[in-house]
Parts: structure tokens; C-alpha cells; sequence
């Protein structure tokens, strides 16, 4: 069955640290994929978006997210966390519909 | 305009009204989307539809009926509901349906009392 998966339910950075938030997928062939942010009580915004060719793709906020296909991941960078940062993130995969992750919330200290 | 306006942001109803969320996009998306999501988990699908025709309906009950009065337009009426129905309520639209991005509205958050 299709599935993605987010293992960090919850992580909590320090302000300017970097962050790696993990999701894995499994499909039959590579779907197109996500990474999307909710803040509490909002919609989702796309971060940024791998269809195909280069694996690591660049999205908005300063984000960055790297597709690797030997181990079914894609996922999600910032170099430099941001109080404002703090959010749920969804990965999400299209193969037909789309399908999201658990998500991970992420908490910012100062 | 890249935005998918949904109205109302917040709606309370009862278990015996009948109510109606409206979801609109101007991006020419030829798919548009309902999805439930409750507190701290993810969106889950309800319907799609494409080129103004349901073509996806996850086993949703009765009571929430999905409407595409044309391209740019959808609305799910409600009616009957339980309280167990309270979530926020989020409509997406894409360019073709699969394989392309979906852009999201900020939702509904409904209570049913």
C-alpha cells in the first residue's frame, strides 16, 4: 500500500540550529513529492516540491529538501531555524492522490 | 492570484442545520479537493473533483454532499451532522488533479453542538 511516513513526531530545535525533519515513502514507482506547513489553525503552505531531475530541490523560507531514491527518503533542511519556524510539517506523496505523512511539529527555544 | 478562498473561516451549527462551505480559486486548477482534518493529525481526503465531475469520494457519510457549480466554485453542504464531525474543513486546488501541487485554502473550522 502507499504510504508515507514521518518518524519525529515532535522535535524541538534551539533558534539558529540547523533542522532535518525525515519522511520516508512507499510506492510502487517514485511519486511526486511534498513538504507543506501549518501553523495552528491555517491551511497549508507549500514549501517546495521534487518532480524529478535535480535531487535537491530548493523551496521557500530558506528551506531545502533532498530526494534519495536508494532509501525512499525526502528529507527536509533549513540551515538556520527561525523562531517563526515553528509549525507542523507534512510530507505528502502524489501517486494518484495525495497522501500526507503524520506530521512533526516543531518547537523553536530561544 | 494564487489563493483558494474558502468561507466562512468559522461556523457553529447544530445537529439538525443545514449549512454550506464555499471553497473558490481563480488559477484556472481544472481540480479541486475536500479534505477533514482534525486537531493534530492530518488532512484526510473527501472528495475530488475533476473537471467539474466527482470522480473521487472516500466513503464519505451522506450528510456531507460535495457540489461543483463550475470551474472556479465549490461548496459541500452539510446536514445532520455529530459532533464528532467538528474539524477543520480544507479545500485545495490543483492544475490537473494527479501529479501536480495542490494549493490550499486556510479552511473552515466547524463545531457541531
Amino acid at each position: 500500500a502507499q504510504s508515507v511516513t514521518q518518524p519525529d513526531i515532535h522535535i524541538t530545535v534551539s533558534e539558529g540550529a540547523s533542522l532535518e525533519l525525515r519522511c520516508n515513502y512507499s510506492y510502487g514507482a517514485t511519486p511526486y513529492l511534498f513538504w507543506y506547513v501549518q501553523s495552528p489553525g491555517q491551511g497549508l503552505q507549500l514549501l517546495l516540491k521534487y518532480f524529478s531531475g535535480d535531487t535537491l530541490v530548493q523551496g521557500i523560507k530558506g528551506f531545502e529538501a533532498e530526494f534519495k531514491r536508494s532509501q525512499s527518503s525526502f528529507n527536509l533542511r533549513k540551515p538556520s531555524v527561525h523562531w517563526s519556524d515553528a509549525a507542523e510539517y507534512f510530507c505528502a506523496a502524489e501517486g494518484g492522490k495525495l497522501i500526507f505523512g503524520q506530521g512533526t511539529e516543531l518547537s523553536v527555544k530561544p | 492570484d494564487t489563493e483558494v478562498t474558502q468561507t466562512p473561516k468559522h461556523l457553529v451549527m447544530g445537529m439538525t442545520n443545514k449549512k454550506s462551505l464555499k471553497c473558490e480559486q481563480h488559477m484556472g486548477h481544472r481540480a479541486m479537493y475536500w479534505y477533514k482534518q482534525k486537531a493534530k493529525k492530518p488532512p484526510e481526503l473527501m472528495f475530488v473533483y475533476s473537471y467539474e465531475k466527482l470522480s473521487i469520494n472516500e466513503s464519505v457519510p451522506s450528510r456531507f454532499s460535495p457540489e461543483c457549480p463550475n470551474s472556479s466554485l465549490l461548496n459541500l453542504h452539510l446536514h445532520a451532522l455529530q459532533p464528532e464531525d467538528s474539524a477543520l474543513y480544507l479545500c485545495a486546488s490543483s492544475q490537473q488533479g494527479t501529479l501536480s501541487e495542490a494549493f490550499f485554502g486556510q479552511g473552515t473550522r466547524l463545531t457541531v453542538v
